[in-house]
């Protein structure tokens, strides 16, 4: 089935150690997002990109990178984690800008539960 | 930025019951969108409603533009509604951050 694909689903990582989550979406959207999730604060975006080779900050970017080579895949990183980088990340992605439109919108990936020790 | 604020921020609700969920936007928006998270954590886009009225079976979703809020319902509810509601709004076109509400948590009891 089409649609947005996330790994790993959980990590655990000790503080200090990195790592990379892979989005990989198969709808040829231009559009792809990186958003974290914590308990009481909805959703807040981190960066997003809207085409390939281009990324931008968003809300709240500091201690992650981002890179997308590839149309359909976009990475989220961590150079050096820290336990306020617990959350649980998703990827996004959309047709046209911020899912603007009739039958556009967002298309989530299932997750990565990530636990910072 | 857009401040969005959801009501209420817990229903529990009787199967077969109607209810509504609120959503009130800080500013005139371009972009609105209602999500819905089931109790699996996945997100699923269900309107995408800046201004007017739109439904989709039992679910349907209105927004008050000029007065700043947007209403979604849901009809006959069933157990598989359960789960949390977010708003997202945005109110400048060349701006990504689509600003998400905490959430309505919607619990369907059978």
């Amino acid at each position: 089935n089409a649609g947005v694909t996330q790994t790993p689903k959980f990590r655990v990582l000790k503080t200090g150690q990195s790592m990379t989550l892979l989005c990989a979406q198969d709808m040829n959207h231009e559009y792809m997002y990186w958003y974290r999730q914590d308990p009481g604060m909805g959703l807040r975006l981190i960066h997003y990109s809207v085409g390939e080779g281009t990324t931008a900050k968003g809300e709240v970017p500091d201690g992650y990178n981002v890179s997308r080579l590839k149309k359909q895949n976009f990475l989220l990183g961590l150079e050096s984690a820290a336990p306020s980088q617990t959350s649980v990340y998703f990827c996004a992605s959309s047709y046209s800008r911020q899912g603007r439109g009739h039958n556009y919108g967002y298309t989530f990936g299932s997750g990565t539960r990530l636990t910072v020790v | 930025g857009i401040q969005v604020e959801q009501s209420p921020p817990d229903l529990i609700l009787q199967e077969g019951a109607n209810s509504t969920l609120r959503c009130n936007f800080s500013d005139s928006v371009n972009n609105l969108q209602w999500f819905h998270q089931n109790p699996w954590g996945q997100l699923i886009n269900l309107f995408y409603i800046p201004s007017g009225t739109k439904q989709n079976g039992r679910l349907s979703a209105t927004t008050v533009a000029t007065e700043r809020y947007s209403l979604l319902y849901i009809s006959s509810s069933q157990t598989t509604d359960s789960g949390v509601y977010f708003c997202a709004a945005d109110s400048n076109f060349g701006n990504e951050k689509l600003t998400f509400g905490t959430g309505t948590r919607l619990t369907i009891i059978p």
